[in-house]
């Protein structure tokens, strides 16, 4: 069983729908939980970055974190097209110097 | 440079050739990580250096595979006798300290071993 289970979609929206992105993992030293955005031919880039549970809110996007029931969410509202991308789970823990990532989910949002 | 450097961008080699991959890190981070992203797959850790130094080898995939960094700025991925399997993104990023929730990552190396 991976540390982190994260659906690689694809996951195909209408642009100005809502969007949940979702991880599982079973570790539970994590205590970092981000959320990357990757780009086709790019590196992914921090999108999100929330210590321990509860949530956090930035524009369009709120990442909730659940360490009872070891389950992460990003939500996206008003989706764009200009969010079509592969969204990373990643997490770690205190002192840690290795990240884990999901496998990425890819979105499509459709004009 | 603003951002994370990786060189090639892209890399075609022959099954059995040695290959290097270069990255230079964010002026002023002390960590740097390397990653290996294969299609459909999640980002596979590699190594990680603090400094000059590098804690922790064991996510190297064989003793084909090794890494170094110099001046406590730019790294080296080496990938002895490449095989079909080696092929992937190769990823490097970096981090201004060792708590690595921030990570800053190049736009990585394409590697095609045929």
């Amino acid at each position: 069983q991976k540390e982190v289970e994260q659906d690689p979609g694809p996951l195909s929206v209408p642009e100005g729908a809502i969007v949940s992105l979702n991880c599982t993992y079973s570790n539970s030293a994590f205590q970092y939980f981000m959320w990357y955005r990757q780009y086709s031919r790019k590196g992914p880039e921090l999108l999100m970055y929330t210590y321990s549970s509860g949530n956090k809110e930035d524009g369009r996007f709120t990442a909730q974190v659940d360490k009872s029931s070891k389950y992460i969410s990003l939500f996206i509202r008003d989706s764009q097209p200009s969010d079509s991308a592969t969204y990373l789970c990643a997490m770690t823990n205190t002192g840690g110097f290795k990240t884990i990532f999901g496998a990425g989910t890819r979105l499509f949002v459709k004009a | 440079g603003a951002g994370v450097s990786q060189s090639p961008s892209n890399k075609v080699t022959e099954k059995g050739k040695d290959v290097e991959l270069r990255c230079d890190p964010i002026s002023g981070h002390t960590a740097l990580y390397w990653y290996r992203q294969s299609l459909g797959q999640g980002l596979e850790f590699l190594i990680y250096f603090q400094g000059n130094s590098a804690p922790d080898k064991s996510g190297l995939p064989s003793d084909r595979f090794s890494a170094e960094r110099t001046g406590g700025s730019v790294s080296t991925l080496t990938i002895q006798r490449t095989q079909q399997e080696d092929s992937a993104v190769y990823l490097c990023a970096s981090s201004p300290d060792s708590k690595n929730e921030k990570l800053f990552f190049g736009s990585g190396t394409q590697l095609s071993v045929l």
